[in-house]
């Protein structure tokens, strides 16, 4: 089945920088793309970066363009979300997830919480 | 950008009831239309994708459809695990785009 299990996430001040990693099994990481969704507590859902299979092709966010930078390494079956720049607003759950095709996020791993406070 | 605007914010129903929530694009856009469910504490789920495709293993009294501009998310008659927060999100040229999120409360 599949699994997406993320970690990094912390306290962070505003300024700093942070990087979340998400672990993923049950499915060919290598075929397929990845996104990071944020959530902040009680609040909707925010998509924030997507990256195609092969790594080569990414997408932001306006809100975090020029600030975080998604990666992959297929050897390893992990997606990575660097952080830097981060802001108090940016404190929220992060939460990896698989695309699905069909222009959809079918997969969601548990989330991680990323706090920005001074 | 094109933005989603779902209504109502908060929907109180009871069990049995015929619940319909809204999702309007703020342009004409294509049928990457997809819906979630967010139980409290839980992670989203995929329900409908594609404006009206049910994702496998969901009950079939979840049903979408869309007329214009306006895509709906039917729930026949509600039941118990079903109160949950509702999210609509688009995909167009690239970007992923979700609506505000509806909550479906016990009346």
């Amino acid at each position: 089945q599949v699994q997406l299990v993320e970690s990094g996430g912390g306290v962070v001040q505003p300024g700093g920088s942070l990087r979340l990693s998400c672990v993923a099994s049950g499915f060919s990481f290598t075929t397929n793309g990845m996104h990071w969704v944020r959530q902040v507590p009680g609040k909707g859902l925010e998509w924030v970066t997507a990256i195609w299979p092969s790594g080569l092709k990414k997408n932001w966010a306006d809100s975090v363009k020029g600030r975080f930078t998604i990666s992959k390494d297929n050897s390893k079956n992990t997606l990575y979300l660097q952080m830097s720049s981060l802001r108090v607003e940016d404190t929220a759950i992060y939460y990896c997830a698989k695309d699905g095709g069909r222009g959809v996020l079918d997969y969601w791993g548990q989330g991680t919480l990323v706090t920005v406070s001074s | 950008d094109i933005q989603m605007t779902q209504s109502p914010s908060t929907l109180s129903a009871s069990v049995g009831d015929r619940v319909t929530i809204a999702c309007r694009a703020s342009q004409t856009i294509s049928n990457f239309l997809a819906w979630y469910q967010q139980r409290p504490g839980r992670v989203p789920k995929l329900l409908i994708y594609g404006t009206s495709n049910l994702e496998t293993g969901v009950p079939s009294r979840f049903s979408g459809s869309a007329s214009g501009t306006e895509f709906t998310l039917t729930i026949s008659s509600l039941q118990p695990d079903d109160f949950a927060t509702y999210y609509c999100q688009h995909y167009d040229d690239d970007l992923w785009t979700f609506g505000q999120g509806t909550k479906v409360e016990i009346k």
